[in-house]
């Protein structure tokens, strides 16, 4: 059972314009969201995450939404650029983890390429 | 550079074989994760050690076993390996007891093991 959903396993965009990769997730435990980015050969990197209370949070060109209604949660890169293309993972967790317990449930990921 | 250290970087090893994977946590990180992707999956949180204890356990395999050592590296022994074994491996360290943030949880560069 995938408790989170990334259902665009690519997408293309031009150089310039707003990529949007999506997220969904089943577990009403989850309280925190992330999104890592990954290159090939290397391992993941942290981008930016939300907290539920939140329904925005924007850092430079990156901006997560959520909807927690929906259970839906979106990546936003404006002005795409050809550097941002990568592997972008959606990563939830639940505070019914713990302290001291940081359990990430990642998505399979959606492979964004960035066309000059 | 994350400041995880995994060996191998890639191995190459037979069905039914036991191969043991190496982690160094960034300094002074106290939690040890491994996660597991396969080609046709995200990336799936198998256990985490904190401070030489398993803290959390996810997806992994009876025939898997993981430990944490008192200078804090972690091993992941993988025994009886079958083709589907064939992933990448990946090592993760965060540092606080309290729940982490995404940007304190940084990934190794994996270990590539394939089973032939």
């Amino acid at each position: 059972d995938q408790q989170v959903k990334q259902n665009s396993p690519s997408l293309s965009v031009q150089e310039g314009r707003i990529s949007i990769l999506n997220c969904d997730y089943t577990n009403s435990m989850f309280d925190y969201f992330l999104w890592y980015k990954k290159y090939p050969a290397e391992g993941p990197t942290f981008l930016i995450s939300i907290s539920s209370i939140k329904d925005k949070n924007e850092d430079g060109r990156f901006t997560v939404f959520l909807n927690k209604s929906a259970k839906h949660l979106s990546l936003h890169i404006v002005p795409s650029q050809p550097g941002d293309s990568a592997v972008y993972f959606c990563a939830a967790a639940g505070s019914y983890s713990g302290a001291g317990s940081y359990q990430l449930t990642f998505g399979k990921g959606t492979k964004l390429s960035v066309i000059p | 550079d994350s400041g995880v250290t995994q060996t191998p970087k890639h191995l190459i090893t037979a069905t039914g074989q036991r191969v043991t994977l190496r982690c160094s946590p960034r300094s002074g990180d106290l939690s040890v994760y491994w996660y597991q992707q396969s080609l046709d999956q995200g990336l799936q949180f198998l256990i985490q050690y904190y401070n030489g204890e398993e803290r959390a356990k996810g997806n992994i395999l009876e025939r898997f076993s993981a430990q944490q050592f008192p200078d804090l590296h972690s091993e992941l022994n993988l025994s009886s390996l079958e083709l589907g074994d064939s992933a990448l491996y990946f090592c993760a360290s965060s540092g606080s007891l309290r729940q982490a943030t995404g940007n304190t949880i940084y990934f190794g560069e994996g270990s590539w093991l394939t089973v032939v």
